[in-house]
């Protein structure tokens, strides 16, 4: 299958951490992404993991995968009101010639 | 350098009119992808060119013509849209179609009246 599933909303206060959760069904997925989108804006490649790797951080970010349970979250440590956006988490296939299968992508409000 | 640009920003356009969506990217990637986006919903693939070949078209109308005139740029040629095809197209690029990772622009914003 290729069902990429996320809660759509998420609410926090500024200061705290986010985790945006995503589950996804197809297991001869090789990357996974999570993409940024700001309003009126194009979506910006946040970071990406390896079907091999549990976890992977980046400043604020940290990705964690659990491939037997097929679920990927993104936490946000110390979430500013910049963070406030939709997130997508997106899955590839290389035998599928590209083809990123997104999640509906969840929204993050960062109240101060 | 991660750079994609798309022009223009904003179209506003005619159902019986003739326009074109640009892209461009200098990052020496040999794959473009054109991606429709509603409102707060995940972008649909709609062509992929590789090595400036057409290697996806995922059922698109043909009233949307794609072009890939060199490895650098890719265009949307648009003729005799409807109301519903108004959306956010986005352009990406990446360094092949297999599992690397797509960088997209900031997108035109289409309006068809």
């Amino acid at each position: 299958g290729e069902d990429v599933e996320q809660s759509l909303f998420l609410s926090v206060r500024e200061g705290d951490s986010s985790v945006i959760n995503c589950t996804y069904t197809d297991s001869s997925s090789t990357y996974l992404y999570w993409y940024k989108q700001e309003p009126g804006a194009g979506l910006q490649l946040l970071t990406y993991i390896f079907s091999n790797m549990d976890m992977k951080q980046d400043q604020r970010l940290t990705v964690l995968l659990n491939k037997k349970d097929k679920h990927l979250s993104l936490r946000i440590a110390d979430t500013q009101t910049g963070d406030s956006a939709i997130y997508f988490c997106a899955e590839i296939h290389s035998n599928q010639g590209g083809k990123l299968i997104f999640g509906q992508g969840t929204e993050l409000s960062v109240k101060p | 350098d991660t750079e994609v640009t798309q022009t223009p920003k904003h179209l506003v356009m005619g159902m019986t009119n003739k326009k074109s969506l640009k892209c461009e990217q200098h990052m020496g990637h040999r794959a473009m992808y054109w991606y429709k986006q509603k409102a707060k919903k995940p972008p649909e693939l709609m062509f992929v060119y590789s090595y400036e070949k057409l290697s996806i078209n995922e059922s698109v109308p043909s009233r949307f013509s794609p072009e890939c005139p060199n490895s650098s740029l890719l265009n949307l040629h648009l003729h005799a849209l409807q109301p519903e095809d108004s959306a956010l197209y986005l352009c990406a690029s990446s360094l092949g179609t297999g599992s690397y990772e797509q960088y997209f622009g900031p997108g035109t914003r289409l309006t068809v009246t």
